[in-house]
């Protein structure tokens, strides 16, 4: 089956200005997550969502970070202005539908990544 | 609150020689726990999970992890370390709020294996 894909695979770009991140989940799974990973630290999470509505944004800086996922499958998260502190990593994933229970247990697909630097 | 730790930044090992990559957690209720793997320039794999049952389970790439709910650690392990297991190695936790599975994910670790 196809990955998960993102673009861009790099960005760079002054701070202050606006960037777009792109994911495509594998076809099927209705779990999609952005994580943000910092050099040096593991992936937080962002934003999850289940199908196209938001499950969990606590970690969501809102005042600058937006996310959508509109029709419940492929999703962009979008900085703007951008800071110093947003350069990291984006990572987007998939899982099977989050419900409690045994679906816990299931897997996350990454993609490859979005790696920003803001200057 | 709901955590993982992973105490070592950077793991040495000869190739050849078994490895350890230490992992402890804080979650209330009986935790879902994850170890992936990273490679340079790669999103995360999944290498292995424990759900239930048996303390050891096995995964990707002859890795294998032991659980220990009293220590409450999944102590990543593999008899014998290649150098192409070089990578950072994450482990992570599923717990349930809101309704919802949440998974967090510990800072990782760092494992170089020398020829």
């Amino acid at each position: 089956e196809a990955g998960v894909a993102q673009s861009p695979r790099y960005k760079i770009i002054e701070k202050r200005q606006s960037v777009a991140f792109w994911c495509n989940p594998i076809s099927g799974h209705a779990t999609l997550y952005w994580y943000q990973q910092i050099l040096g630290q593991g992936p937080k999470l962002l934003i999850q969502f289940q199908n196209n509505g938001v499950v969990d944004d606590s970690q969501l800086p809102k005042d600058r970070f937006s996310a959508e996922r509109l029709k419940g499958v492929d999703s962009t998260l979008k900085i703007q202005p951008a800071k110093l502190e947003d350069s990291a990593v984006y990572l987007c994933a998939s899982s099977l539908a989050q419900w409690t229970g045994g679906s816990g247990a299931n897997v996350l697909t990454f993609g490859a990544g979005s790696r920003l630097t803001v200057l | 609150a709901q955590s993982v730790a992973q105490p070592e930044d950077q793991v040495n090992v000869a190739e050849g020689n078994p490895l350890t990559v230490k992992c402890t957690y804080s979650v209330s209720g009986n935790p879902y726990l994850f170890w992936y793997v990273q490679y340079p320039n790669r999103g995360l794999q999944f290498l292995l999970k424990y759900i239930t049952g048996d303390n050891l389970v096995k995964g990707s790439y002859g890795f294998e992890a032991e659980f220990n709910k009293s220590q409450t650690s999944f102590h990543l392990k593999k008899p014998s370390a290649l150098v192409s297991d070089s990578a950072l190695y994450f482990c992570a936790v599923s717990y349930v709020a809101g309704g919802y599975n949440k998974l967090i994910f510990g800072a990782g670790t760092r494992l170089a294996v020398h020829p």
